[in-house]
């Protein structure tokens, strides 16, 4: 019964792939994201969908490509994988309301890049 | 702009101990706030958030927080620690405007709880 889910959990992979990661939401939420954890804990936005409609793109490599198929579903299709890629990519999801509503984050995916 | 600072990367406490993570925020409007909790290899929990309204904010597994305008502050606390609060904690900002919300991040506080 997740709300928010994502998969792969894990990805390894090696330079240079093209690899992709898929999110659904089942909580009927419009507004869906993909926040960047690195190394250090870090948190950063990097993009943002509202109803299929890309709202925030936060200066994220063009190797990046966002795609939403529906409002319910958020992929992040990465191409040329660069060691710098490696870090924990968290899908998120808020429901109407604005910016006084929380985001429901899925449970990551861990991308290693070797 | 709006920022957040969280001072101290890590905070370690003794079970039963009080908890207190220190939250700073940088914002040229009234912000909305929020704390999260990420446990190891997991995603993030809301544990309260601040709108508008009262200013202590409670949250889950006793957790609180209140919001000081006058000091750009908003420090998350609880009474008496317990091992199972041993998580990294995430202070955070929205910036305002419709669907063009997006969460702004500290940079974490990582709570260890000691027997």
């Amino acid at each position: 019964d997740t709300a928010v889910s994502q998969t792969p959990k894990y990805l390894v992979t090696q330079m240079g792939n093209d690899k992709s990661i898929k999110c659904e939401q089942n909580l009927g939420h419009d507004t869906m994201y993909w926040y960047k954890q690195d190394s250090k804990k870090f948190l950063k936005i990097m993009f943002s969908y509202n109803n299929k409609e890309l709202i925030i793109n936060e200066t994220v490599p063009n190797r990046f490509s966002p795609k939403s198929p529906d409002k319910a579903h958020l992929n992040l299709h990465i191409n040329s994988l660069e060691l710098g890629d490696s870090a924990v990519y968290f899908c998120a999801s808020s429901p109407p309301g604005g910016s006084n509503t929380e985001a429901f984050f899925g449970q990551g995916t861990r991308l290693t890049v070797v | 702009a709006q920022s957040v600072t969280q001072l101290g990367s890590h905070v370690s406490v003794s079970e039963g101990a009080l908890v207190l993570l220190r939250c700073n925020y940088s914002s040229s409007v009234p912000p909305y706030l929020f704390w999260y909790v990420q446990y190891p290899n997991q995603g993030l929990q809301l544990l309260l958030k601040y709108t508008t309204g009262a200013t202590l904010v409670k949250g889950i597994n006793g957790f609180e927080a209140e919001f000081k305008k006058s000091e750009t502050s908003f420090h998350l606390t609880k009474p008496s620690a317990h091992m199972s609060d041993a998580a990294e904690y995430f202070c955070a900002v929205s910036d305002l405007g419709g669907s063009n919300y997006k969460l702004t991040f500290g940079k974490g506080t990582l709570l260890t709880v000691n027997p």
